[in-house]
């Protein structure tokens, strides 16, 4: 089937730990996004990759971090920098960046701190 | 400017009435705007997109009304169903960077039978 897998689908992370939560696509779209939902809000940009091994900072970007080494991967870190980081994690890629290219979602990753 | 207003938080409706959701938007660079429909535990779907150079869409039961002059965009349900309780985003976003989607704050609609 083709789609976005998103790994794990729950994490608990300690005070102090990074975490690294996994996105993989098989669309062979070029364009790949974070975006972070808190309760009762709206999506908020993390970072977003038009082409690989590039990458932009979103509107929320400080204590995450990215990479995108591979067109299907583009895995997200969850730094100790970042104070609140319990949140519902989406992962989302599309064939193009140009406005108009429907963005599909994955399933997305719950993140609580212990 | 780059705010996407969005009501109500919360909508309840019985089985068979219309459901609106109301968007509303000041920047006037933004040039597409799709809704998207989120089920608890799941990640968001597109569910219908306009753009601003038409004034309505409609794919079934689901139809956006946009209106350029107010900057402002709607949802409507028609014929709304239990299945169709779920939280609703609209968004936005400009030029050549589909992936800066800018999303409104959400509805959850409950639609009782």
């Amino acid at each position: 089937d083709g789609g976005i897998t998103q790994s794990p689908k729950y994490l608990f992370r300690k005070e102090g730990q990074n975490v690294t939560l996994s996105c993989e696509q098989n669309l062979n779209h070029d364009a790949m996004y974070w975006y972070r939902q808190d309760p009762g809000q709206g999506l908020r940009l993390i970072y977003y990759s038009q082409i690989v091994n590039d990458f932009q900072k979103g509107d929320i970007a400080e204590g995450y971090s990215v990479s995108r080494e591979k067109k299907e991967s583009f895995p997200l870190t969850v730094t100790s920098a970042q104070k609140n980081p319990t949140a519902f994690y989406l992962c989302a890629s599309s064939r193009g960046s140009s406005s108009g290219n429907t963005i599909y979602f994955g399933e997305g990753s719950w993140l609580t701190v212990v | 400017q780059q705010q996407v207003k969005q009501s109500p938080q919360s909508l309840i409706v019985q089985k068979g009435g219309i459901s609106i959701i109301n968007c509303a938007y000041e920047n006037t660079a933004f040039d597409y705007f799709p809704w998207y429909q989120q089920f608890p535990g799941k990640g968001p779907a597109l569910l219908i997109a306009i753009r601003p150079d038409v004034s309505e869409k409609k794919e079934g039961r689901f139809t956006i009304s946009f209106n350029k002059s107010a900057k402002q965009f709607s949802l409507h349900i028609m014929d709304s169903q239990p299945g169709d309780s779920a939280t609703y985003f609209c968004a936005a976003s400009v030029g050549s960077n589909t992936g800066k989607l800018i999303f409104g704050q959400g509805t959850t609609l409950q639609v009782k039978p």
